[in-house]
């Protein structure tokens, strides 16, 4: 078993639509990351969380460091949004990130 | 800024060919990376640097090498190709510290037939 699943593994969606894409992990972590991989294969960094919550623009993103748990949340999809988004976790005293397989993003116009 | 760049973009190797895939960094970033990303995978270490002249293994190091000459760069080397290695490299660097982002390069394909 994966040390971070995410799910699904891929989604499609409608213009406008409310996502979510969900992570989860087996690990102690200190730090959770969301990266979001183009359709070139260039890589960005979202955020980094290690608790509660953080918005930018339409992104949200949240943590639950009890039941290790995290989620991405979109608003107001756009055909833009199309990517893969890839959650990673930093877990304390190492120099590594562990990485989810990601999850292919959607959005129809 | 440029931010991380690699080279090249595309390579086609034979099997048992040598090559060296270059990463180069201007953010004076003291930790930098290396990963490989296979089709339906996440992304795996291969090695990282935390400076100049430190290099340490990841989780995937085999049928490869690394060195550290300076801050800015941090190339790979495949010394005896292998369809194995047919994969997306990517090289990545950041500032020390667990909440710090990875600064990631394009990434180069990499096929070995």
């Amino acid at each position: 078993k994966n040390e971070v699943e995410q799910s699904p593994q891929n989604l499609t969606a409608q213009e406008g639509e409310f996502i979510t894409i969900n992570c989860s992990y087996s690990v102690g972590i200190s730090a959770l990351h969301w990266l979001q991989q183009h359709p070139g294969g260039g890589i960005v960094s979202l955020f980094m969380l290690s608790s509660g919550k953080k918005k930018h623009g339409r992104l949200i993103a949240t943590i639950n460091i009890q039941e290790k748990h995290s989620s991405l949340h979109i608003t107001a999809s756009h055909p833009r949004d199309s990517a893969v988004y890839i959650c990673a976790v930093r877990s304390g005293g190492n120099n590594d990130m562990r990485f989810g397989a990601g999850t292919r993003l959607t959005v129809k116009p | 800024n440029a931010g991380v760049t690699q080279t090249p973009k595309f390579r086609i190797l034979k099997i048992g060919q040598s090559m060296t895939l270059q990463c180069t960094q201007d953010m004076n970033h003291n930790y930098m990376y290396w990963y490989r990303q296979d089709p339906g995978m996440g992304l795996k270490l291969i090695y990282y640097s935390v400076g100049a002249g430190i290099t340490d293994k990841g989780e995937v190091p085999n049928g490869y090498n690394v060195s550290r000459s300076t801050t800015e760069d941090f190339p790979l080397r495949l010394e005896l190709a292998a369809p194995s290695q047919t994969s997306v490299y990517f090289c990545a660097s950041s500032y020390p510290g667990v909440s710090q982002p990875q600064h990631f390069g394009d990434g180069t394909r990499l096929s070995i037939l």
